[in-house]
């Protein structure tokens, strides 16, 4: 029953350096989502893929980029890393079309120096 | 634009009953979603209402939905020590596959 698996599960990196988060799920899912957390901000959506081949913005795009690189796997790039990037990251997917509940991974925890 | 609207914080006693509010702005909302997270892991979903319910009961947890108010609550029956975590409420909007999460409440239940 591994559902949505995300690696890494913790990563320190240094301002400017370049960092790939993978995100991969086994239920046959057609769309997948990338998320922040951060104290007392909730979850807001950085890029979505609603099928595989399409990528769109969320509400906090500014500073990464997303691949969708088959219908099971959607990574997320941070080509130069800041501080302000330091976050939970969550990964999620959902059968696709309107009301489909997501199912989460269970983070990435990335802190920049 | 959409905006969800929760409580920060609860405090209970193990054995209480536990309710948790959330307001919502888009009355194009479909479908409202409770998830469930415990310190240091992911988002678990806990139940889901579609909007033309007004409640929705699953074991211990009740979900209410007042689509007039646009305000929606979760009560937790018996609440356990085990219940302590942070509970997120999202809308779903019509013809998008997009969620809207609110802040999250987190709740405390002690001995």
């Amino acid at each position: 029953n591994a559902g949505v698996t995300q690696t890494p599960k913790f990563q320190v990196l240094k301002t400017g350096q370049s960092m790939t988060l993978q995100c991969a799920q086994d239920m046959n899912h057609n769309s997948m989502y990338w998320y922040r957390q951060d104290p007392g901000m909730g979850l807001r959506l950085i890029y979505y893929s609603a099928s595989e081949g399409t990528t769109d913005k969320g509400e906090v795009p500014n500073g990464y980029n997303v691949s969708r690189l088959n219908k099971r796997e959607f990574s997320l790039r941070l080509e130069s890393a800041a501080p302000s990037q330091t976050s939970v990251y969550f990964c999620a997917s959902s059968d696709g079309g309107n009301n489909q509940p997501q199912h989460f991974g269970d983070g990435t925890r990335l802190s920049i120096l | 634009g959409e905006d969800v609207e929760q409580s920060l914080f609860l405090s209970v006693r193990e054995g209480d009953s536990s309710v948790i509010n959330c307001t919502y702005t888009d009355s194009s909302s479909t479908y409202l979603y409770w998830y469930k997270q415990e310190p240091g892991a992911g988002l678990q979903l806990l139940t889901y209402i579609f909007s033309n319910m007004d409640m929705k009961q699953d074991q211990r947890l009740t979900v209410l939905l007042n689509k007039k108010d646009k305000h929606l609550s979760l009560r937790i029956a018996d609440t356990q020590t085990g219940d302590s975590a942070i509970y997120f409420c999202a809308e779903s909007l019509s013809g998008y596959s997009t969620l809207t999460f609110g802040k999250g409440t987190m709740l405390l239940v002690s001995p």
